[in-house]
């Protein structure tokens, strides 16, 4: 099946300090791919959208200049977060959509980036 | 009105005995939903899929889709405890885009 692989699965940094995390679509080329946070017992929120090859599409409320996404190739997105600070701890969730074929018309998520900002 | 409502929970089943998570959404475009299950600590898990009214079967899963009350259903038969989890209705917004709920968590007693 299609796999999406994220990494690193734990990260710990310091407060000011910036993280990036990668999210590799593994079998399939990712035209979308969609980044997710989700704080303790609440439900994945939207952060942004990740189109290949162009600027990514930022939900309300996400501070694009703190979250920076790349999608620089059709395998391959990442998002670094800059100046972190502990409201930033979160876990992170990044998904592709597939498109058609033996994935159908659904997003897969990666194993997700808990980060602990100190 | 959130998006999509789903009652948090948590929803305790005896096992064996079948398991009825219940979602409801506003949007009366959507087309397209799902159900994720999500262990605590790891990311959501694509169960199923269905696009049309009715009833769709997958092992002991079945979702089950009303458009016109706008509402959708996954109903889990022969609970077991590694069922125990946090289940998550999504709908499309858009040709891109899903919305969550806020999940069902759910506990199998044995």
């Amino acid at each position: 099946g299609a796999v999406v692989s994220q990494h690193p699965s734990r990260v710990i940094c310091k407060s000011g300090t910036s993280v990036k995390i990668e999210c590799r679509s593994l079998d399939f080329q990712a035209t979308t791919m969609f980044w997710y946070r989700q704080f303790p017992k609440q439900s994945l929120m939207l952060m942004a959208t990740s189109n290949e090859g162009s600027k990514a599409t930022y939900e309300q409320g996400v501070e694009k200049d703190k979250f920076l996404i790349n999608h620089a190739s059709l395998t391959l997105s990442t998002l670094t977060v800059t100046s972190a600070h502990p409201e930033d701890s979160s876990f992170y969730i990044c998904s592709f959509k597939g498109f058609g074929g033996a994935v159908g018309n659904t997003i897969y998520f990666g194993e997700g980036s808990w980060l602990t900002v100190v | 009105q959130k998006e999509v409502e789903q009652n948090s929970g948590p929803l305790s089943v005896p096992e064996g005995a079948i398991a009825s998570l219940n979602c409801t959404y506003s949007d009366r475009g959507s087309q397209s939903f799902f159900w994720y299950r999500q262990y605590s600590g790891k990311s959501p898990e694509l169960i199923m899929f269905i696009y049309s009214n009715g009833d769709k079967e997958d092992g002991r899963f079945t979702a089950q889709l009303n458009k016109a009350s706008q509402y959708v259903s996954l109903l889990i038969r022969d609970s077991q405890p590694s069922d125990s989890a946090t289940y998550l209705c999504a709908v499309n917004q858009g040709a891109q885009k899903l919305v969550f709920g806020q999940g069902t968590r759910l506990t199998i007693n044995p």
